[in-house]
């Protein structure tokens, strides 16, 4: 399987202030096609998760600015330049190319 | 708007069986993969099973196979998973979304528990 450790697991950021998370796989994301299929989620406290990011660095519809994402091969980061009170939750990292799909163990990111 | 509402969950003892339905709307169901995804109690995602658009092809996680079958019926947009022989282990809330994560249900939570 593919191993994507995420760190760090706990993330206390102030309102306002960047937030980065990284995603590592233990094999490579890159497909036949010349894609990257590293995708991540947020998860908010009670809801079902939704996707922020895919293929990397692409923004699903309506995912505010704020949140990037970066990378290649098997190393990845997600950004958010100023964190907001909304931002909280779980994150996510997910590959979908080697079956089966993996996840990352989540970041959880609070509020200081 | 798209719509996935998973039902099916419940409370069952430990070899029991259950089936969750998925019900699609707002989006061309029979054009998409779907997944169940399952998040147990505090934990993390895990992927369990995925079914191609016209339900020919499925394939599931070592930890479920053999035991759970992934189904759809694109007449009714609506997937399924019939899961049989269940233990403690897969006790779970468990999702339905379409193609890689685009969307997501509300989630089924199913407990095995005697």
């Amino acid at each position: 399987d593919a191993v994507l450790t995420q760190s760090p697991l706990s993330l206390p950021v102030t309102l306002g202030q960047p937030a980065s998370i990284s995603c590592r796989s233990s094999q490579s994301l890159v497909y036949s096609d010349g894609n990257t299929y590293l995708f991540w989620f947020q998860q908010r406290p009670g809801q079902s998760p939704r996707r922020l990011i895919y293929r990397v660095s692409y923004r699903d519809s309506g995912v505010p600015d704020r949140f990037s994402g970066s990378g290649s091969g098997t190393d990845f980061t997600l950004n958010i330049n100023r964190v907001e009170a909304e931002d909280v939750g779980v994150y996510y990292c997910m590959q979908s190319i080697h079956w089966p799909y993996t996840f990352g163990q989540g970041t959880k990111l609070e509020i200081k | 708007e798209v719509q996935l509402v998973e039902s099916g969950g419940d409370l069952v003892q430990p070899g029991g069986s259950l089936r969750l339905s998925c019900a699609a709307s707002g989006f061309t169901f029979s054009n998409y993969w779907m997944h169940w995804v399952r998040q147990a109690p505090g934990k993390g995602l895990v992927l369990i099973s995925r079914i191609n658009p016209d339900g020919s092809f499925t394939v599931n996680a070592d930890s479920v196979k053999g035991r759970f079958t992934v189904s759809r019926d694109n007449a009714k947009n609506t997937l399924y998973l019939q899961m049989n022989s269940l233990v403690v282990e897969d006790t779970a809330v468990y999702y339905c979304a379409s193609d890689v994560g685009i969307n997501w249900g509300q989630g089924t939570m199913v407990t095995v528990s005697s």
